[in-house]
């Protein structure tokens, strides 16, 4: 069945450093792409998205771009900020339907 | 419209009872997710919907577990009898026609059983 696979967490980082958080999915079919955000004690809200290969989704200065050949999907930032701080969910929607999600990983920006 | 919205908010209860949890999608979302997130687990999928007829729900844990979807306006997630183990947020999302759009959350139930 389809999966998402994060990289480990926690990440640290001070003010203004890059950011990069790797995903890659494995899924039939050509699925969507999707990274997550979670800040605390709220729901799972959408950063962006790319929908078929060699797309690229952004927002808010950060990017992902879809790698089939990769089956990646990871996310940059090139000066995070404290305000960053939260879970980021990599995700996918395959021919079904379904909504699958990677595990998280929680980031902390110090100031 | 005001969002995915979730009762409770927070639920405590003693093992054994019955906890139900409920949703009530965006007005004209097919879809429906139930998820479960915990520390050790990530967010897990329990159960989707589509036009209220279940589509999967090979990630409901047992069957003490158990969702419906009487109409398009609400979903309720059941366990009976409750476990600590089944301690977590519980999350339900909506979209429509889910394979490019956006899911739309709402705030999760916090469980705890005690």
């Amino acid at each position: 069945g389809d999966s998402v696979t994060q990289m480990e967490g926690p990440v640290t980082l001070s003010e203004e450093a890059f950011l990069t958080i790797n995903c890659t999915y494995t899924a039939t079919g050509y699925p969507s792409l999707f990274w997550y955000v979670q800040y605390p004690g709220e729901g799972l809200q959408l950063l962006l998205k790319a929908t078929k290969a060699d797309d690229k989704g952004s927002n808010k200065g950060f990017e992902a771009t879809y790698r089939k050949e990769t089956t990646s999907f990871h996310l940059e930032k090139g000066s995070v900020q404290v305000s960053d701080s939260a879970v980021y969910f990599c995700a996918l929607t395959g021919a079904n339907s379904k909504l699958t999600f990677g595990k998280g990983i929680t980031l902390s920006v110090r100031p | 419209d005001a969002g995915v919205i979730q009762s409770p908010r927070h639920e405590v209860t003693e093992m054994g009872q019955e906890v139900t949890l409920r949703c009530k999608p965006i007005s004209g979302h097919d879809y429906l997710f139930w998820y479960r997130q915990t520390m050790m687990r990530g967010l897990e999928l329990l159960i989707y919907f589509n036009n209220n007829v279940p589509i999967d729900d090979s990630g409901m844990p047992e069957d003490r577990f158990s969702a419906k979807m009487p109409n398009a306006s609400f979903s309720t997630l059941k366990i009976q009898p409750s476990e600590p183990r089944d301690s977590a947020v519980y999350f339900c999302a909506s979209t429509f026609s889910a394979l490019n759009t956006e899911a739309f959350f709402g705030q999760g139930t916090r469980l705890t059983v005690v």
